[in-house]
């Protein structure tokens, strides 16, 4: 089973505040990365598929980054709303198709 | 476009019924799985298919059944349900490993 860890488990901010977490997985035999947002009491929602290494992909405030080398991706929102508050969840798919979800970091932004 | 569609919403079973959870999928999507969600543990592989015919075990499949008879339909059967079991399950399909995953809106089961 791949072993997928996020960081911090959980993050309390400011409106308007940055911030970034963390996504590490084995580097080894990498297909691609999958982000979703989870609101409670919702479906959880695609934000990016990612695949080569150096990736840099962004949806408006939120953007992404892969290293596939060192097994780390990073997820950025700028100026955080209280409408960004969710649980992010990583997952790195395996050839087989297999896909195991980190235990996700969730975020809660005040106003 | 219906996506992926989960029934029932909600259910109350008493332990040591059985049931199923059923899910389509109208995008001719290979690739099919079944998650649970419970506080604190994120979302969790129970079972899932590359194809129909073929299916393999996620990471906490034991109490569960599947079958992937057709590419459309993945059900999930609880053969004795346990209070343990009481949890929200996603269903979710791809159309291959590496793309994107549409999720139904989920099933919220509880065991008593």
């Amino acid at each position: 089973i791949l072993n997928v860890e996020q960081s911090p488990q959980s993050l309390h901010v400011q409106e308007g505040d940055s911030t970034n977490f963390t996504c590490s997985f084995p580097s080894s035999n990498f297909y691609a990365l999958h982000w979703y947002r989870w609101e409670t009491a919702k479906s959880p929602e695609a934000l990016f598929v990612m695949t080569l290494n150096g990736d840099e992909k962004k949806k408006g405030r939120i953007s992404a980054t892969l290293n596939t080398k060192e097994g780390y991706s990073y997820l950025y929102i700028k100026g955080s709303q209280p409408e960004d508050s969710a649980t992010y969840l990583c997952a790195p798919p395996s050839n087989t198709g297999k896909l195991i979800f980190g235990q996700g970091t969730t975020l809660q932004v005040k106003p | 476009n219906a996506g992926v569609t989960q029934t029932p919403k909600f259910q109350v079973l008493k332990t040591g019924q059985s049931m199923t959870l059923q899910c389509a999928q109208d995008m001719n999507h290979e690739y099919m799985s079944w998650y649970r969600q419970d506080p604190g543990m994120g979302l969790r592989l129970i079972h899932y298919s590359v194809g129909a015919g073929i299916t393999d075990q996620g990471e906490v499949p034991n109490g569960y059944n599947v079958s992937r008879s057709t590419t459309e339909d993945f059900p999930l059967r609880l053969l004795s349900a346990a209070p343990s079991q009481t949890s929200v399950y996603f269903c979710a399909s791809s159309y291959s490993f590496g793309d994107t995953i549409y999720f139904g809106e989920g099933s919220w089961l509880t065991v008593v």
